[in-house]
This record gives C-alpha cells, structure tokens and sequence, in this order.
C-alpha cells in the first residue's frame, strides 16, 4: 500500500533559523496536503497542493510539490516560537489520504 | 471552535469496561472519519464513513466498533480494550468527492483514553 515517510523524525532550532520538513511517497500523488498540530492539540489543516511543481506561499510558510508529485517539502523562514508543533504531509492516492510520521519542532528562544 | 466536537475528552477505562466516545460534526460534510494517534504510530486511520456507509475499515480489532447514524454523528463504542489501546483518538469530517479524499480534514479536539 502506499506509504509517506518525513524526514526528520525531530527538528531543534534556534528561534530566528530556517527549518525544513520533507515528505517522500512510495506511489504517485493525485494531491498533497499539510497539516500542524501545536503541542495538546489536534491537526490543524494548512494547505492543500496539487499540480506537479507547484509552490506556494503562506508569510513564512513555503510549500512545494515535486514534478514527479510524489514529494513535497515544507520551508519555514525565519522560525518564531508560534511555529512548534508537529508538521504532518497527507498524501491524496486513489481514495484515501495517507499521512506521513511527522516532524516535531521545537524553537530555543 | 472546530465545528468538529468530541466528548469525552479525556476518559479512562478498565479493561473490562464498555464505554463510547462520541463526535459531532456541523460543517454539512458528508464523511467522518476515527483516527488513532500513538508515540508509535503517529496518525493511524481506523474507519471512514461516507453517508452514513463504512468505507474503509482499517484492519481494527473488534473492541473497536463504529456507529455512524448519520451523516453528522460518529460514535466509537469501546469494550474489553487492551493496555496498549491507550491513545489520542481523532474524529474528523470533510467533504468527499465520488469516494476520494479529495478536500481538507477537519478535526476535533480528540479523546485522551487510558485502558488501566
């Protein structure tokens, strides 16, 4: 079945450095969509991508899909200490979305 | 608020008890969905319902059993549970389209289980 794997597992930086989070499936992708959960709470939906090479902005939040849409990458500039929490990849397959294993971030002030 | 509610938010149980957790969705979406979140197993889909109909049952042990009596009301009727059953369980809703996932998850705010 498909699978969506994120690396890191954990990411540690100082507030102000940029951070990375990226996603990689085992099959092709129809969509790809984002997700934050902050610490003691539940997913929160951040965007959705869906042509192959697309990228998009939010602020700080870079999102890209790759051409061959079965990755994608997240890019955060500048981190602020609102921005931990866990970052989720959800791939879109044939019917179902499959979420990847996360990346847990946490800024030192 | 989420438009997506859950209670209890926080239970424990026994392992000989019977309990249900319960969501309510009232963003007009036509799917629901249990997910369970684990150190282990991060976001682990359990069933989608879809109008009311069980799509998707995620190979989930029989002391899980999902009702669904419409398309707004989710329940998770929980019995003789297993220590290791201890999670965050999710409910969400969204809009599918000819039977995909096609648009965002919402979720609700999940329901802490301890199985002493």
């Amino acid at each position: 079945g498909q699978q969506v794997m994120q690396i890191p597992q954990y990411q540690h930086v100082q507030e102000g450095e940029d951070f990375t989070t990226y996603c990689n499936s085992s099959t092709t992708l129809s969509n790809i969509q984002w997700y934050k959960q902050r610490p003691g709470g539940h997913p929160v939906f951040l965007i959705q991508l869906v042509k192959s090479g697309e990228v998009k902005k939010q602020k700080r939040l870079t999102f890209q899909f790759g051409e061959a849409k079965k990755n994608s990458s997240l890019h955060i500039t500048a981190t602020q200490t609102t921005d931990v929490g866990t970052y989720f990849c959800a791939g879109g397959g044939n019917e179902k979305l499959t979420f990847g294993t996360g990346t847990r971030l946490t800024i030192i002030p | 608020e989420t438009g997506v509610t859950q209670t209890p938010r926080h239970l424990v149980m026994g392992m000989t008890n019977k309990k249900s957790l319960k969501c309510e969705q009232h963003l007009g979406h036509n799917a629901m969905y249990w997910y369970k979140q684990s150190a282990k197993k991060p976001l682990e889909l359990m069933f989608v319902y879809n109008f009311k109909e069980q799509t998707e049952n995620n190979s989930v042990p029989s002391r899980f059993s999902p009702e669904c009596p419409n398309s707004s009301h989710l329940f998770l009727h929980l019995h003789t549970l297993q220590p290791e059953d201890s999670a965050l369980y999710l409910c969400a809703s969204s809009h599918r389209y000819r039977g995909r996932d096609t648009g965002e998850l919402f979720f609700g705010e999940g329901s802490r289980l301890t199985v002493l």
